[in-house]
């Protein structure tokens, strides 16, 4: 069974300031994780992912990951906030053979302050 | 590389009317495709795999009779829903399987009048 735990249903950062969302995950198997952004009214668009490679994963619009197993975490960061980060963000698991499916978090609301 | 669209983006209908929602992969072949039902500031609750050239496997309480899915290419999966209500209102998402990642669909907002 797996599981992904996402702290802070609603985060909010100043425009400039280090971004930071967590997610914990629980996982019987090694996982591979995901990261997804949702701007309003849209689908999902994958930011990033660990897939047992390197453990700090880089993704697209300046975030990034650091996969810790001892933490069971994979918390995603961004060194400056910009106004267009304002997104609903989800870390999602999967197992690493066999079912592929996504087990999503509850989502994290990323608001950015002017 | 890797789009998924969805078609149409969003529908209106009377209630006991069915709708159809097409995905499809447009630059890879999917065997396997996702359906996704998102309500107003929740997270995505997986409704069914759908499987080229088999039948969708559904997931515990979503009702394979009501939501049909039918995944007759490698590259487009369809979701019907028959005889909708206004309970059935709602964002469905789409994803398609690409080496170990889901790519997903824009969306297609459904609203039962």
């Amino acid at each position: 069974a797996q599981s992904v735990t996402q702290l802070g249903s609603h985060v909010s950062v100043s425009e400039g300031a280090l971004v930071l969302l967590r997610c914990n995950y629980s996982s019987s198997v090694p996982p591979y994780l995901f990261w997804y952004v949702q701007y309003p009214n849209q689908g999902l668009q994958l930011l990033l992912k660990y897939t047992s490679a390197a453990t700090l994963v880089k993704g697209i619009n300046g975030f990034e990951a650091e996969f810790k197993k001892s933490e069971t975490s994979f918390h995603l960061t961004k060194p400056s906030a910009h106004m267009s980060d304002a997104a609903e963000y989800f870390c999602a698991v999967r197992s690493n053979f066999g079912n592929e499916k996504l087990t999503f978090g509850t989502g994290t609301r990323l608001t950015i302050i002017p | 590389g890797a789009v998924v669209s969805q078609h149409p983006s969003w529908v209106i209908c009377k209630s006991g009317t069915s709708v159809k929602i097409e995905c499809r992969s447009l630059d890879f072949q999917a065997t396997t495709m996702f359906w996704y039902r998102q309500f107003p500031k929740q997270s995505l609750m997986l409704m069914a795999t759908s499987n080229e050239g088999s039948k969708a496997t559904y997931e515990q309480g979503v009702e394979k009779d009501k939501f049909l899915i039918n995944h007759a290419s490698l590259t487009l999966s369809t979701l019907t829903v028959t005889s909708a209500h206004p309970e059935d209102s709602s964002f469905y998402i789409c994803s398609a399987i690409r080496g170990e990642t889901q790519y997903f669909g824009p969306g297609t907002r459904l609203l039962v009048l």
